[in-house]
C-alpha cells in the first residue's frame, strides 16, 4: 500500500546541515502525523496537524520545525541537529485527528543518521 | 503515568500458534490498536478493540480486557513472513494514541 510517502527513506547529515523530511498522503485525510521511532523504544509523537492546523507539539526542539501547506503534504526541516536525534521518522495520516476510532496510515518513514 | 508493557522479542516455529501479550495503564480508554512493521517499512494496522471479547481476521486474533488492562494478539498458522514487530496502541481519554514499545516476533522454520 503507497497511500502515504515519504522522501528520502535514508538521509545522513552533519550537525550544521540543513535538510527537510517529506511526506504526501493520497487517502484524503485530514489529520497528518510525525513519529520518531527509535530502537526498542515506543514511537514519540512530535507533531499533528488536523485541516493545516497544529494541534499537538510534543516538546520537541526547535531544530524541528513542521510545515503542513495543505492536507496532503507534510514537511519537517532539520537544522543543528544532534546525534541523538537519528532515529527513525514517521509520517502517517488519518481521516482526522481526534476521532474516536480514528486509525493511523504509516509511510515507510526516513531513517536518519547524524554525524 | 501512561503506560503500554509488551514483551520485547518473543520466538515461535513456523505453522504453530503465539500470542502476544499488551498490558496497559492510561488516563482513559477510547480502543486498542495493534498494527504489524516489518524491518525498514511502515507500521500498518492490524486490528481495534474496543469492547471486550476476541475479534477474529483470519490467522490474527485479537482479544481485550478492559478490567483487566490487558490485550492479546494472537497468531496462529505462523509463517515466516509473518517475523515482524507487533505494536500495541491505546487511545486515550484525549484520543492520543500511546504507544507500546512493540515485540519482535522471530519465526524459525
Amino acid at each position: 500500500e503507497t497511500g502515504v510517502t515519504q522522501t528520502p527513506r535514508h538521509l545522513v547529515m552533519g550537525m550544521t546541515n540543513k535538510k527537510s523530511l517529506k511526506c504526501e498522503q493520497h487517502l484524503g485525510h485530514n489529520a497528518m502525523y510525525w513519529y520518531k521511532q527509535s530502537a526498542k523504544k515506543p514511537l514519540e509523537l512530535m507533531f499533528v496537524y488536523n485541516f493545516k492546523e497544529q494541534t499537538e507539539n510534543n516538546s520537541v526542539p526547535s531544530r524541528f520545525s513542521p510545515e503542513c501547506p495543505n492536507s496532503s503534504h507534510l514537511f519537517l526541516h532539520l537544522h543543528t541537529l544532534q546525534p541523538e536525534d537519528s532515529a527513525l521518522y514517521l509520517c502517517a495520516s488519518s481521516q482526522q485527528a481526534n476521532e474516536f476510532t480514528d486509525t493511523q496510515y504509516f509511510g515507510p518513514g526516513t531513517r536518519l543518521t547524524v554525524l | 503515568g501512561q503506560n503500554i508493557d509488551q514483551p520485547t522479542e518473543m520466538t515461535a516455529t513456523e505453522g504453530a500458534i503465539v500470542q502476544i501479550n499488551c498490558t496497559y495503564q492510561t488516563s482513559g480508554f477510547n480502543g486498542l490498536f495493534w498494527y504489524q512493521q516489518h524491518a525498514g517499512e511502515a507500521p500498518t494496522f492490524l486490528s481495534y478493540n474496543v469492547l471486550d471479547g476476541l475479534e477474529e481476521k483470519g490467522r490474527f486474533s485479537s482479544f481485550l480486557s478492559r478490567s483487566k488492562g490487558y490485550s492479546y494478539l494472537l497468531l496462529k498458522e505462523l509463517q515466516m513472513k509473518d517475523s515482524a514487530s507487533y505494536l500495541c496502541a491505546v487511545l486515550d481519554s484525549n484520543y492520543q494514541l500511546i504507544w507500546g514499545a512493540g515485540t519482535k516476533l522471530i519465526i524459525k522454520p
